[in-house]
């Protein structure tokens, strides 16, 4: 099936403005995270989602960030007032990580979303 | 919470030769350790990962140790070729919490 998929691809914008960024994960899968990567840079974890509700927020920079999902399906990952260093690409992935189970799995990630902020 | 190091950051190899990627983790309950290649401006993608019940796996030129009671793993690279040139993720995690712990990566470089 399809896999991971984000959008948009590229945003760029003003300092000041909000941006919402979006992903469809794999069908099926449970668990959703959203990373943020800057240039030549790991993988910072900002949230993971449990079907809709958000059991780790820990990771969210700063209040000017919130994530949100419905239907246990597409994400949005919004982002307020948005500021220079917010500049990044923004990473979703989605794994079967079910309640109960023993180990996690695999994480498939999405083709991430590069935000620019002017 | 679980702390996972990764060394070296930079790794500069001759093609054909071996590439090794070392992790340590901290949380002894970490079970699951799978190891991501992320090419330039390209998702990242698992590539192996291992289980705490067992100490090595191997898929053709890659494979993954892990010794446990060192709580330390490890990615071996063999017969290194010019498209295995990216940056490479480690990550430890456990059953009960589903978000894995990232190494910072290490850049490997195949030089033709």
């Amino acid at each position: 099936g399809a896999g991971v998929s984000q959008s948009p691809s590229n945003k760029v914008t003003e300092k000041g403005k909000d941006v919402e960024l979006r992903c469809d994960p794999i069908s099926g899968h449970t668990a959703l995270y959203w990373y943020r990567q800057s240039l030549g840079q790991g993988l910072e974890f900002l949230i993971y989602f449990q079907g809709n509700s958000a059991p780790d927020k820990s990771g969210l920079p700063s209040d000017r960030f919130s994530a949100e999902r419905t239907g246990g399906s597409v994400s949005t990952l919004t982002i307020q007032r948005t500021q220079q260093e917010d500049s990044a690409v923004y990473l979703c992935a989605s794994s079967l990580a079910l309640q109960g189970h023993r180990y996690a799995g695999e994480q498939f990630f999405g083709p991430g979303t590069r935000l620019t902020v002017l | 919470g679980e702390n996972v190091e990764q060394h070296p950051s930079t790794l500069s190899v001759q093609e054909g030769d071996s590439a090794v990627i070392k992790c340590t983790y901290s949380d002894s309950a970490s079970n699951y350790f799978p190891w991501y290649k992320q090419e330039l401006g390209k998702r990242p993608q698992l590539i192996i990962d291992i289980r705490s019940n067992v100490g090595e796996k191997k898929d053709q030129r890659i494979a993954v140790t892990l010794n446990k009671t060192a709580k330390h793993f490890s990615l071996h690279i063999t017969e290194t070729q010019p498209e295995d040139s990216a940056v490479y993720f480690c990550a430890a995690s456990f059953g009960g919490s589903y978000i894995p712990t990232f190494g910072r990566g290490t850049s490997l470089i195949v030089h033709p």
